[in-house]
C-alpha cells in the first residue's frame, strides 16, 4: 500500500510569507504527527491529530498550527516565516497513535527561508 | 533532501563488522523506547522497539538492549552491510505533551 506522502518536497520563501504543507497518510491511519528537524535541534514534535482533533501540541509558538480532514489527511501552516523556521517537516501517521503502533514517517518537507 | 549531518557523533565500521550504538534517553518515567534509521532524503524508518519490561530485545540482525538503572539504550547491528549507513535515532515515550522523544542521532558510516 502507497506511503505517507508529503508535498511540496522542496520549498524557498521570504522572511514574513507563510506556507502550508500537506500530508497523506496511510490508509487506514487515523493519527497523523507532524515534527520539525534541523541539524541543531534534531526532531521536534509539532503536534498530533487524530480524528480531525488535535491531540497534543509540542511547545511551538502559535505561528505554527495544524488541521486535519476527515479522509485523515493533514495540513501545517506556518505563517510570518522566520530564518530559523528554514528544517525538514517530517509528517509521520499511524493507526491510533505513536504508543499504540508503529509510526510511519514521510520523506519530508524541506524548508527554505530567504 | 538531506535532513541531519553536522555535528552528529559518527560510528565508521568495516563492512562485516558488528556496530553498536549508544543513546542516553532523558526521562527515568518512560517506558517505551524505539530506534529508527534515516537514510540521506528520506524520512525515518522504525527499526526495533523495547518496553521498560525487558533488558534486551531481538531482531534480524538487530538488538536492542536496555539499562533502565543509567538510563542507557544501545542498537547492536549484526554483520554491518553498506545499505545499514544511516543516521539512527532513538526515541523515548517520556514527552511532557504526550510525544515521544527522539535523541540527536548517531550517524554510522560503513566501509566497504
Amino acid at each position: 500500500k502507497a506511503g505517507v506522502t508529503q508535498t511540496p518536497r522542496y520549498l524557498i520563501k521570504t522572511r514574513g510569507q507563510q506556507v502550508t504543507l500537506s500530508c497523506s497518510p496511510i490508509s487506514g491511519h487515523r493519527s497523523v504527527s507532524w515534527y520539525q528537524q534541523t541539524p541543531g535541534q534534531g526532531l521536534q514534535f509539532l503536534f498530533e491529530y487524530f480524528s480531525e482533533t488535535q491531540r497534543n501540541k509540542g511547545n511551538f509558538p502559535g505561528r505554527f498550527s495544524g488541521r486535519q480532514f476527515s479522509n485523515s489527511r493533514s495540513e501545517m501552516n506556518v505563517s510570518t516565516l522566520e530564518l530559523g523556521d528554514s528544517a525538514l517537516y517530517l509528517c509521520a501517521s499511524s493507526l491510533d497513535g505513536w504508543n499504540t503502533g508503529e509510526l510511519f514517517f514521510g520523506e519530508g518537507s524541506r524548508l527554505t527561508v530567504l | 533532501g538531506e535532513s541531519v549531518g553536522l555535528h552528529l557523533p559518527t560510528l565508521s565500521v568495516q563492512e562485516g563488522d558488528n556496530s553498536i550504538i549508544n543513546c542516553a534517553y532523558s526521562n527515568s518515567a518512560s517506558d517505551y523506547f524505539i530506534w529508527y534509521k534515516q537514510e540521506s532524503g528520506k524520512g525515518p524508518q522504525f527499526i526495533i522497539d523495547i518496553r521498560s519490561n525487558m533488558d534486551k530485545r531481538q531482531g534480524q540482525r538487530v538488538t536492542v538492549l536496555l539499562n533502565k538503572t543509567v538510563k542507557h539504550l544501545s542498537l547492536q547491528i549484526a554483520a554491518t552491510q553498506p545499505g545499514d549507513s544511516a543516521v539512527y535515532f532513538c526515541a523515548e515515550n517520556g514527552g511532557s505533551q504526550g510525544n515521544l522523544i527522539f535523541g540527536k542521532g548517531t550517524k554510522l558510516s560503513v566501509k566497504p
